[in-house]
């Protein structure tokens, strides 16, 4: 079945800690995003990757970094997590920046 | 700063009705768009989209319309049905050097039986 993978699915955790979320695709895309999900503003993007090693920033890239070593995995990582990154994180991909996007069900992250 | 944004926050319509959802955007750079729809505790799905060499695209019972002269974009969707209801979003794929997606904020359809 195609589909966009992410873990964890919630995650509470506190100020500081480091954490990782992951993402994985097994259609082959080379469009790869993170975006951030708040009320009232919609989805916001974060990182994108055009394929392996090509990431670029989003509109809200301050306090995330990504990686894209494999083309099937696009990692989001939290060095320093804050409060204000409690939110709904979204990862999706597509073959292109031009095509629609899959999206993975979503990582409900709470900073406290 | 830019943005693609929306006319009307929440939609109500009668079951068996036409539906029309609006977005304006406001970058010239943009040559792709999309609607999205999201269910309660869902990820965004696709419905339809549209390049920005056309003014018009048909799919199953929705129709989206690119208006670029004033930057506007609407999804149409014919004989509403309760099933409709969800939280749709446009988004616009930027061409400035990079490919940035921005989305809208979204507007809600509410179907009445």
């Amino acid at each position: 079945e195609a589909q966009v993978t992410q873990n964890p699915r919630y995650l509470i955790t506190v100020t500081g800690k480091k954490l990782t979320v992951t993402c994985s695709q097994n259609m082959n895309h080379e469009y790869m995003s993170w975006y951030r999900q708040d009320p009232g503003l919609g989805l916001r993007q974060i990182y994108y990757s055009m394929n392996v090693e090509v990431t670029d920033k989003g509109d809200v890239p301050e306090g995330y970094k990504v990686s894209r070593k494999e083309k099937r995995n696009f990692p989001l990582i939290l060095e320093s997590p804050s409060p204000n990154q409690t939110s709904l994180y979204f990862c999706a991909s597509s073959y292109g920046p031009r095509d629609e996007q899959y999206f993975g069900p979503g990582t409900r992250l709470t900073v406290t | 700063g830019e943005s693609v944004g929306l006319h009307l926050p929440t939609l109500s319509v009668q079951e068996g009705d036409n539906s029309i959802i609006n977005c304006a955007y406001s970058n010239s750079a943009s040559d792709y768009f999309i609607w999205y729809k999201q269910e309660s505790g869902k990820g965004p799905q696709f419905i339809i989209d549209i390049r920005s060499n056309m003014d018009k695209r048909q799919g199953q019972r929705v129709t989206v319309l690119l208006n670029k002269t004033v930057k506007h974009l609407s999804l149409q969707i014919a004989a509403t049905q309760p099933g409709d209801s969800a939280v749709y979003f446009c988004a616009e794929t930027r061409n400035t050097g990079g490919f940035k997606t921005i989305f809208g904020a979204g507007t809600r359809l509410f179907v009445k039986a």
